[in-house]
């Protein structure tokens, strides 16, 4: 069956230091989200992206991230400057529509410090 | 906006059924979500249910009531591996790809 693969699966990153999280979708889905759960908390819509843009973005997706797809197989979520509060579950998902059956990764756990 | 309310934590015997409730209140309304998640682990799909009623899948059925802002999710004939966390999550509106994710039940099987 097809996944959604996540690397690294856990990433130790020193507060101000740049992360790069990385997923590739399934292949022959279009649409793409990064969601985030903090230890404990709810699932977090972090943003979604389409035809090499942004769809739609929470108010935790602010300045300090960005998402890119470099290439035709990956997309990124980057965190410029990340924070202890910052450190959290995050995961990829993708979808072949644009309806809601989300494929989720197995997700990066990150642990600022 | 959305707000989703779920029982924190439930306690069930092997081989019982148990029903998990979510209540809601949206802006608009497009369908609701029922996801699994084990601990430490991605959720996975379960049931997406747009119309009111029930709709089976197995051993696990979702219902809905539009008009009461209710659902539940039934498991039958209970495993040890559905000792899990259940999440209820709603479209944020129309035209919008974002799901809004209730705390999630804590669902314990016990022998």
């Amino acid at each position: 069956e097809p996944e959604v693969t996540q690397t690294p699966s856990h990433q130790v990153t020193q507060m101000g230091q740049e992360v790069i999280l990385r997923c590739v979708p399934i292949s022959n889905h279009l649409y793409f989200y990064w969601y985030r759960q903090i230890l404990g908390q709810k699932v977090e819509f972090l943003v979604s992206f389409y035809n090499n843009e942004i769809s739609e973005k929470s108010e935790i997706f602010d300045d300090q991230f960005s998402v890119e797809r470099p290439d035709g197989s990956n997309f990124t979520l980057k965190i410029r400057s990340t924070k202890l509060e910052d450190s959290a579950m995050y995961f990829c998902a993708s979808s072949e529509e644009d309806n809601y059956g989300y494929t989720f990764g197995s997700g990066t756990r990150l642990t600022v410090v | 906006g959305q707000n989703i309310d779920q029982p924190t934590e439930m306690t069930a015997t092997e081989g019982a059924i148990v029903q998990i409730n979510c209540t809601y209140q949206t802006s608009g309304f497009n369908g609701l979500f029922w996801y699994q998640q084990h601990a430490g682990e991605a959720p996975t799909f379960l049931s997406y249910n747009v119309l009111d009623g029930l709709e089976e899948k197995g051993r696990f059925s979702s219902f809905l009531s539009r008009s009461k802002g209710y659902s539940y999710l039934l498991l039958k004939e209970l495993q040890m591996k559905d000792s899990a966390s259940y999440l209820c999550a709603v479209p944020s509106g129309a035209g919008s790809y974002q799901l809004t994710f209730g705390k999630g039940t804590k669902l314990s099987v016990i022998p």
